[in-house]
């Protein structure tokens, strides 16, 4: 079983529409979680934490079920500029545990 | 405020050939990882440092591969010799003390033929 999995999509929607992507993970003992942003040949760049709270930030939505293992992300009103590829990333400090998803893409058709 | 900075941006080699990376991250960053990313995958973990520690190199392969960071500051990713298997992005990242966020540079893409 791999450490962090994602749906790899694509995901082909409207411009305007709502769209949702999870993650999970397998490491019960992961305590820092993030959504990353990469376009196409592209670095990856940080979209957002996540916390158990959850955390919302304009159009962009994070979730933490500690209970399920899962994170996940909502983007609202989508634009063509949400169009990319969306990481997750596990982190397990103490064990320098670091894990990447293979990440799912999203386009956003007008 | 500078970037992570690679170079070179894109590398050709011949298998069995030597080839090395260089990253300087953003100043004052302590925090320095080297990744590896495959077409269509995530990144892939290879080491990280703290200052000029390396505290964590269990993914790098390490018949082949060989990783620096003498002073702290820059490092250098080693690959000798390379296989064909190698040809990958190879995306270097810095983070400062919080380690909330990873900066990362615009990678090398190493191919070998």
């Amino acid at each position: 079983r791999k450490e962090v999995e994602q749906d790899p999509g694509p995901f082909n929607v409207p411009e305007g529409a709502t769209v949702a992507f999870n993650c999970t993970y397998s490491n019960s003992a992961s305590q820092s979680f993030f959504w990353y942003r990469q376009d196409c040949r592209k670095e990856p760049k940080l979209l957002m934490s996540v916390y158990s709270s959850g955390n919302e930030d304009g159009r962009f939505t994070a979730q933490l079920n500690r209970a399920s293992q899962y994170i996940s992300l909502l983007i609202r009103d989508s634009k063509l500029s949400d169009s990319a590829t969306y990481l997750c990333v596990v982190i397990e400090w103490g064990r320098n545990q670091f894990y990447f998803g293979t990440g799912t893409s999203l386009t956003v058709i007008p | 405020e500078a970037g992570v900075v690679q170079s070179p941006r894109y590398k050709i080699i011949e298998k069995k050939q030597p080839v090395a990376f260089w990253c300087n991250p953003i100043s004052g960053h302590n925090t320095l990882y080297w990744y590896r990313q495959n077409l269509g995958q995530g990144p892939e973990l290879l080491i990280r440092y703290e200052n000029e520690e390396a505290v964590d190199d269990s993914q790098l392969p390490k018949d082949r591969f060989s990783a620096e960071r003498l002073k702290g500051v820059d490092s250098t990713l080693k690959i000798q010799p390379a296989e064909l298997g190698d040809s990958a992005v190879y995306l270097c990242a810095s983070g400062g003390l919080d380690n909330n966020e990873q900066f990362f540079g615009p990678g090398t893409r190493l191919t070998v033929l």
